[in-house]
């Protein structure tokens, strides 16, 4: 257990909403991550943070703005959300950044609807 | 192209026999091999890592890493209807963690 919680778990909103999903941690992990996971596509990183402040984009960003203000809070925001974003989204901690060896472990994951 | 290739199945096994669960990649610079675990309605968990060509073995899993032919599996050997679920492969190419790319994973099915 990385000691990473997701919240909300499950939330349903409607079209043209703003949306944000929090990921805490208690171990003081410096990389953190969003992914989202679709039937078909796996896992997709979203935003990554890899410190107070510093964060960068991944693979399928647009649509998402991510801000870290302590190390332990990573929020993801949908700032008018689409059909296309309903999925479920996993926040993910590194335990060795910067090493190729490194390992991710992930929290429960959020399940979004957007109607 | 997709990066990290998975068969999706499902793939389905008798218990106790040997699940063989495959992964091909398409970065011939990728360093770091994960396989996780997800069973339906939770998140991933890590079963096994790889960073060498050959095989490495925890318990009932062998991870098995060939670098050239750019081809990583996974041996589930005694598999038991709780290894059911889908598993995920997923490679690091280095320089961090945020260049890991995973496959859209293979279900498998243990047969009582």
């Amino acid at each position: 257990d990385a000691g990473i919680t997701q919240s909300p778990r499950h939330k349903v909103t409607e079209t043209g909403t703003p949306v944000t999903l929090r990921c805490h941690q208690t171990e003081n992990h410096r990389y953190m991550y969003w992914y989202r996971q679709d039937p078909g596509h796996g896992l997709r990183l979203i935003h990554y943070s890899y410190g107070v402040k510093d964060t960068d984009k991944g693979e399928v960003s647009d649509g998402y703005s991510v801000s870290r203000s302590k190390t332990e809070d990573f929020l993801l925001t949908l700032e008018s959300a689409t059909s296309s974003q309903t999925s479920v989204y996993f926040c993910a901690i590194s335990t060795r950044a910067g090493d190729s060896a490194d390992t991710q472990y992930f929290g429960p994951g959020t399940r979004l609807t957007v109607l | 192209q997709k990066e990290v290739e998975q068969n999706s199945g499902p793939l389905s096994v008798p218990e106790g026999a040997i699940a063989s669960l495959n992964c091909t990649y398409s970065d011939r610079v990728s360093q770091s091999f994960f396989w996780y675990r997800q069973y339906s309605g939770k998140s991933p968990e890590l079963i096994m890592s790889i960073y060498s060509n050959g095989d490495k073995e925890d318990g009932r899993f062998t991870a098995q890493l060939n670098k050239a032919s750019q081809y990583v599996s996974l041996l589930i050997r005694d598999s038991q209807p709780s290894d059911s679920a889908t598993y995920l492969c997923a490679v690091n190419s280095g320089g961090g963690g945020f260049k890991t790319i995973f496959g859209a994973g293979t279900r498998l099915f243990v047969k009582a």
